[in-house]
C-alpha cells in the first residue's frame, strides 16, 4: 500500500452535474497530481498541485478545477459532467525535487449517467 | 504530442517462466521511465524505474532495460508467478519540461499460465 488514500470509491453522477473527489497524500509528500484513466487505456495527466497551486496541466478543459490545501490534501473538481467524464480517476502524490517517483491511490470510479 | 506505446495488448506466460514486455516511446526529450502494475480494481503501483543515463537496472525479480539508440524500453520479470498477473504500463517523463506529469502507454495484460 502506497499511503495514497481517495474518497469515494465508487460514485454515479447524471450528466450537467457537478463532482468532487478526494486525495490524500502519503505522509511527507508535498505534491499531487491527477489523472484520468479511461476502461482499457493508460492513465492521463489532468493536473499537478504543488504549494496550493496548479504548477502543471494536461489536455483537460477548464471544467476540470482542483484544489490543494496546507496539509496536502487535494480535491479534483469536474463541472457540467459529460457522459465521456465516465472513468477512473487516479490521485498520485510525490516529494517535489524527486517529483517523477509518483504514488498512486486506489482509484474513484466515476459513472456519468 | 507525442505519446508511449506499447508492442502488445496480451502476453500469456507459463508459470514459472520469464516474461519480457516491451515499450516503445516517441519523445527524444524524455528522461525518466517507469514501470507500474495495475491489478484489477486498483491503482498502478511503481515497479521499478529507470533514467536516461543508465540502461539498466535490477530490482527484486524484475529488470528494466533502455535502449536510447531505438527508443525502447523492456520490463524482465524472472520467474513469473500467478500474482504477476496484472496490466503493465510504462510511463516516460521529460524532467526538463516542468510538471507536464507523466506519459503512459495503453499497458500489457500479462496472464500467467498454470
Amino acid at each position: 500500500e502506497t499511503g495514497v488514500t481517495q474518497s469515494p470509491t465508487h460514485l454515479i453522477k447524471t450528466r450537467g452535474q457537478q463532482v468532487t473527489l478526494r486525495c490524500s497524500s502519503q505522509s511527507g509528500h508535498n505534491t499531487v497530481s491527477w489523472y484520468q484513466q479511461a476502461l482499457g487505456q493508460g492513465p492521463q495527466f489532468i493536473f499537478q498541485y504543488y504549494r496550493e497551486e496548479e504548477n502543471g496541466r494536461g489536455n483537460f478543459p477548464p471544467r476540470f478545477s482542483g484544489l490543494q490545501f496546507p496539509n496536502y490534501s487535494s480535491e479534483l473538481n469536474v463541472n457540467a459532467l459529460e457522459l465521456d467524464d465516465s472513468a477512473l480517476y487516479l490521485c498520485a502524490s510525490s516529494l517535489q525535487g524527486s517529483e517523477e517517483t509518483q504514488y498512486f491511490g486506489p482509484g474513484t470510479r466515476l459513472l456519468v449517467l | 504530442g507525442e505519446s508511449v506505446g506499447l508492442h502488445l495488448p496480451t502476453l500469456s506466460v507459463q508459470e514459472g517462466d520469464n516474461s519480457i514486455i516491451n515499450c516503445a516511446y516517441s519523445n527524444s526529450a524524455s528522461d525518466y521511465f517507469i514501470w507500474y502494475k495495475q491489478e484489477s480494481g486498483k491503482g498502478p503501483q511503481f515497479i521499478i524505474d529507470i533514467r536516461s543515463n543508465m540502461d539498466k537496472r535490477q530490482g527484486q525479480r524484475v529488470t528494466v532495460l533502455l535502449n536510447k539508440t531505438v527508443k525502447h524500453l523492456s520490463l524482465q520479470i524472472a520467474a513469473t508467478q500467478p500474482g504477476d498477473s496484472a496490466v503493465y504500463f510504462c510511463a516516460e517523463k521529460d524532467s526538463g519540461g516542468g510538471a507536464d506529469g507523466l506519459t503512459f502507454g495503453k499497458g500489457t495484460h500479462l496472464i500467467i499460465q498454470p
